[in-house]
């Protein structure tokens, strides 16, 4: 099945732009969406179809798609950014769902 | 304002079914317009999609767990469950439910439960 690959995690200091990859084969013929963890929590939808914010998702947050990668970017990061981000793709051939790994954001 | 609830016992033992329950409010699961999953996060590992379901019972599973899993709707109580046999402990984790869309040629999840912390024990 199709694989996604994040890295493990991410440091960034308040203030500056934090920038989380998921890779993929040919990940950019595909919409990818992306999630916000935080323990005890819903998880929320920040980005889907590579770029679009829902209703709500501040506009710090912004994605690209291109190639072999996809990229979340969080702009002026701030303490409550602070969680567990997901980027996840539909996989047509099999009607699955795939997440990649998870990328653990630390804000110094 | 559309909102998902998990409920269910949090202590299961070993070999056993674990069973849990997603009620939908502030959408009906009847109109048919979406997809309804469960998706899980195990213990230090990432998250995992479990399956979904539509809204006349038709199915469709993560291979890595069909052997195990059954999920099923119940549109008259506006709810849909999970039950996976045979867990084992790295069945251990937190599981969600979540509303499943989609609207150009991919699937994703607009709306989650606060999730279910499950441990397999015994």
């Amino acid at each position: 099945s199709y694989v996604l690959t994040q890295p493990p995690s991410v440091s960034v200091a308040p203030g500056k732009t934090a920038r989380i990859t998921c890779g993929g084969n040919n990940i950019g013929t595909k919409s990818v969406h992306w999630y916000q963890l935080k323990p005890g929590q819903a998880p929320v939808l920040v980005i889907n179809y590579n770029s679009d914010r829902p209703s709500g998702i501040p506009e710090r947050f912004s994605g690209s798609n291109s190639a072999n990668t996809a990229i979340l970017t969080i702009s002026w990061v701030e303490a409550g950014d602070e969680a567990d981000y997901y980027c996840q793709v539909w996989d047509n051939i099999l009607d699955h769902r795939v997440f990649g790994g998870g990328t653990k954001l630390t804000v110094l | 304002q559309v909102q998902l609830q998990e409920s269910g016992p949090r202590l299961v033992k070993p070999s056993q079914t674990l069973s849990l329950t997603c009620n939908v409010s502030g959408n009906s699961i009847s109109s048919g317009s979406f997809f309804w999953s469960w998706v899980r996060l195990p213990a230090g590992r990432g998250l995992e999609w479990i399956g979904r379901v539509y809204h006349v019972g038709s199915a469709h599973y993560n291979p890595s767990l069909k052997r195990r899993v059954v999920i099923s709707v119940d549109t008259s109580k506006n709810q849909f469950s999970l039950n996976l046999t045979s867990v084992t402990a790295a069945d251990t984790g937190v599981y969600y439910c979540a509303r499943d869309l989609s609207h150009s040629s991919s699937f994703y999840f607009d709306h989650w439960g606060q999730g279910a912390l499950v441990t397999v024990s015994s």
